[in-house]
């Protein structure tokens, strides 16, 4: 049972569209990371956040942690082939419990 | 500084056999997770190791277990190999053990036939 539900599944736009994903769950999370992992690695730490309404910016992804840390969104401007991969959200509750969501495969198509 | 390191990248194996994975952190990191990545489930965490003492578990059945050496290192151990054991296995390290910044390998690919 995924605790942490992501939406789209998938998503395939064009270069320099802008699109957002999301990352949704019912329960709080005293934090949530994003990551993105590429075919035959690892995922890669994006960004945490730990503060319910944060906003943090990286270059051209904006993350925000909604104000009842139940969720949280990824928006990516002008978006590249280079941001093509598979998008992880994860949420570390209460109990020091780490819980992943399955992911949002993106492609970017030049 | 090297990163995370994992052997081997890919194994096949058949069912019953038993498997040992291997994991060396970044040089300094004193915790290691284990995770367990499938199409169907997602990323899922194993087990954390902190200064050779496991010190989180997650919902796995007693075939899986690990070990970590004075030197960091991690290894994991599935025993009694079933099909749906088939998937990416992930390490990760920490300096810490704490879940703000943690690195992951790359992974060993694991197939059951």
């Amino acid at each position: 049972t995924q605790l942490l539900e992501q939406s789209p599944q998938f998503l395939s736009i064009q270069e320099g569209e802008n699109l957002t994903v999301y990352c949704n769950s019912s329960s709080v999370f005293s934090s949530l990371q994003w990551y993105r992992q590429e075919p035959g690695e690892g995922p890669v730490l994006l960004v945490t956040v730990v503060t319910g309404g944060e906003v943090k910016k990286l270059k051209r992804l904006t993350f925000q942690f909604g104000d009842a840390r139940k969720d949280s969104s990824l928006h990516i401007t002008a978006a590249q082939p280079g941001d093509t991969g598979l998008y992880l959200c994860a949420g570390l509750n209460n109990n020091n419990d780490m819980r992943f969501g399955a992911g949002t495969r993106l492609t970017v198509k030049p | 500084k090297a990163g995370v390191t994992q052997t081997p990248r890919y194994l096949i194996k058949t069912r019953g056999q038993q498997v040992t994975l291997s994991c060396s952190p970044i040089s300094g990191h004193r915790s290691v997770s284990w995770y367990q990545q499938t199409p169907g489930q997602g990323l899922q965490f194993l087990f954390e190791y902190f200064s050779e003492t496991q010190r989180n578990k997650g919902n796995f059945p007693g075939r899986f277990s690990g070990r970590q050496f004075s030197n960091s290192r991690s290894e994991m151990n599935v025993s009694t190999l079933e099909l749906g054991d088939s998937a990416l296995y992930l390490c990760a390290s920490s300096r810490q053990g704490s879940w703000v910044e943690q690195y992951f390998g790359p992974g060993t690919r694991l197939t059951v036939t």
